[in-house]
């Protein structure tokens, strides 16, 4: 596509629920990211995919968090037993491999009750 | 570790006025540094990186290495460039970006 999708845009939750949050990068943008902004506060790094590399997993904030891509595609993140605090917004973006110039997405409201 | 500083979340100047958004940042290696601006209800955009020594905007930021800053300036402030400002730190092998907390600029008419 022509930029990064994000979907759902808004989600609400109950708090103890599952959510899972998809990012649809840029066709051809080998490295994707996701990123969390909390209230008031700045970008929060979660994961890193590069190809087909294994994933850097080390900004994701607890085990209740995972993230999957295959190859260059679709990436979703999954918020298991979901917490208050997990509220945010949910940030991907992606990148063409070796140009450190990110796009990003709009981004997921995460709203947990 | 690598770390982004922006001491101000709030900044209101007058149109016209000269404005300076500041930076700081820690880290050990040889950095690189951009300004991304999110305007309202638009997503994360890429402003400028201190690499090109452009000017976007009228806005230019020049790396100060000594005083480890990226201070983020425009000598005339315009009311559209109302938005927040984030200055962010390229590093690491997955050339992941840390980013300060962000600023909320507000020119008044």
């Amino acid at each position: 596509g022509a930029g990064v999708s994000q979907s759902p845009s808004n989600k609400v939750t109950e708090k103890g629920k599952d959510v899972e949050l998809r990012c649809d990068p840029i066709s051809g943008h080998t490295a994707l990211y996701w990123y969390r902004q909390r209230l008031g506060q700045g970008l929060e790094f979660l994961i890193y995919f590069q190809g087909n590399s294994a994933p850097d997993k080390s900004g994701l904030p607890s085990d209740r968090f995972s993230a999957e891509r295959t190859g260059e595609s679709v990436s979703t993140l999954t918020i298991q037993r979901t917490q208050q605090e997990d509220s945010a917004v949910y940030l991907c973006a992606s990148r063409v491999g070796g140009n450190y110039g990110y796009t990003f997405g709009s981004g997921t409201r995460l709203t947990v009750v | 570790a690598q770390r982004v500083t922006q001491p101000e979340k709030l900044l209101s100047v007058f149109k016209g006025a000269p404005v300076e958004l500041k930076c700081n940042y820690s880290y050990s290696g040889s950095p690189e540094l951009f300004w991304y601006v999110q305007y309202s209800r638009q997503r994360l955009q890429l402003l400028l990186r201190h690499i090109s020594r452009e000017s976007i905007k009228g806005f230019t930021a020049d790396l100060n290495k000594g005083e480890t800053s990226f201070h983020l300036k425009k000598p005339f402030a315009q009311e559209e460039d109302s938005a927040m400002y984030y200055c962010a730190l390229l590093s690491g092998s997955a050339r992941q970006l840390t980013f300060g907390s962000g600023t909320q600029l507000t020119v008044l008419p």
